[in-house]
C-alpha cells in the first residue's frame, strides 16, 4: 500500500473549517483514500474514502487534487468533540480472499480550540 | 447496540500470567479482525479471520498469541505468559466482504491491557 504523509498535528478554532492534509504521491491507480479517526480512549472511526472523486458525507469532505498525489479531508464546522487523531490510509480494492487490514501511520492530532 | 463489542475494558495482570480477551462483531460481519496499539502510535495489525478461518497472522503475533473464533461469530485473543512488552490496547474491527471491493471497519472500543 503506498506510504502516507500528515502533518503531526493541527489545531483549529471551533466552529470554523478543519482542513487536513495528506500526502500520497506514490498512490496507484487503483488506490482509494480513506480516513479514519481515533478519539481518545476509543476506537478508530472510518469517516470517508474516496478514489479520485471528491465525495462528502455527513461527516466530512474529501478532496482529492487531479494528480491524486495528496488529499484534504474537510470538516467544514469543527465542534469540541471532533478533537481526535486522523489517519490517511491508502489502500486498493479488496478481492474475496485478501484481508486487506488497514495500516496505520502516525495520523494527525486535530485540536479544537474552544 | 449494534456495534462491536470488546471485554474486559481494561485488564492488569502480573508478568508471567495468561490473559484472554473476548470480541463481538457486528452480527452479520464475516470479517473480524485483531490489531495492537501502543501509546502514541496507530493501530497495528495482528490477524484476521474470515468466518472460522484464521487466514492471516503478522509476524507481531508470537507464538505466546493465539486467536480463535468458533462457529464464525465471536472471538478471544490469548496472551500467554505475559510480558510487560505486551502492555497496549488491543482492538478489534469487524467488516463484510463486499463485490465492490471497498468496505470500511468498524472497530471496538478496545480491551487496555496493563503488565506488571
Amino acid at each position: 500500500d503506498a506510504k502516507t504523509t500528515q502533518p503531526t498535528s493541527m489545531d483549529c478554532a471551533e466552529g470554523r473549517a478543519a482542513n487536513l492534509p495528506c500526502n500520497h504521491s506514490t498512490i496507484s491507480g487503483n488506490e482509494y483514500v480513506y480516513w479514519y479517526r481515533q478519539i481518545h480512549s476509543q476506537g478508530p472511526q472510518y469517516i470517508i474514502h474516496g478514489l479520485k472523486n471528491n465525495e462528502t458525507n455527513e461527516m466530512a469532505s474529501l478532496i482529492i487534487t487531479e494528480d491524486r498525489k495528496s488529499s484534504t479531508l474537510i470538516l467544514p464546522h469543527a465542534t469540541l468533540r471532533d478533537t481526535a487523531v486522523y489517519y490517511c490510509i491508502v489502500r486498493p480494492r479488496i478481492s474475496s480472499g485478501s484481508a486487506r487490514q488497514l495500516t496505520f501511520g502516525s495520523g494527525t492530532q486535530l485540536t479544537v480550540l474552544p | 447496540d449494534t456495534g462491536v463489542s470488546q471485554n474486559p475494558r481494561h485488564k492488569i495482570t502480573k508478568r508471567g500470567q495468561n490473559v484472554t480477551f473476548r470480541c463481538d462483531p457486528i452480527s452479520e460481519h464475516n470479517r473480524l479482525y485483531w490489531y495492537r496499539q501502543t501509546l502514541g502510535q496507530g493501530p497495528e495489525f495482528l490477524t484476521y479471520f474470515q468466518n472460522e478461518a484464521q487466514l492471516e497472522k503478522s509476524r507481531l503475533l508470537s507464538d505466546r498469541f493465539s486467536a480463535e473464533r468458533p462457529k464464525g461469530s465471536f472471538s478471544t485473543l490469548e496472551i500467554q505468559r505475559t510480558e510487560q512488552g505486551d502492555s497496549a490496547m488491543y482492538l478489534c474491527a469487524s467488516s463484510n466482504f463486499r463485490t465492490s471491493g471497498i468496505y470500511e471497519q468498524y472497530f471496538g472500543p478496545g480491551t487496555r491491557l496493563t503488565v506488571t
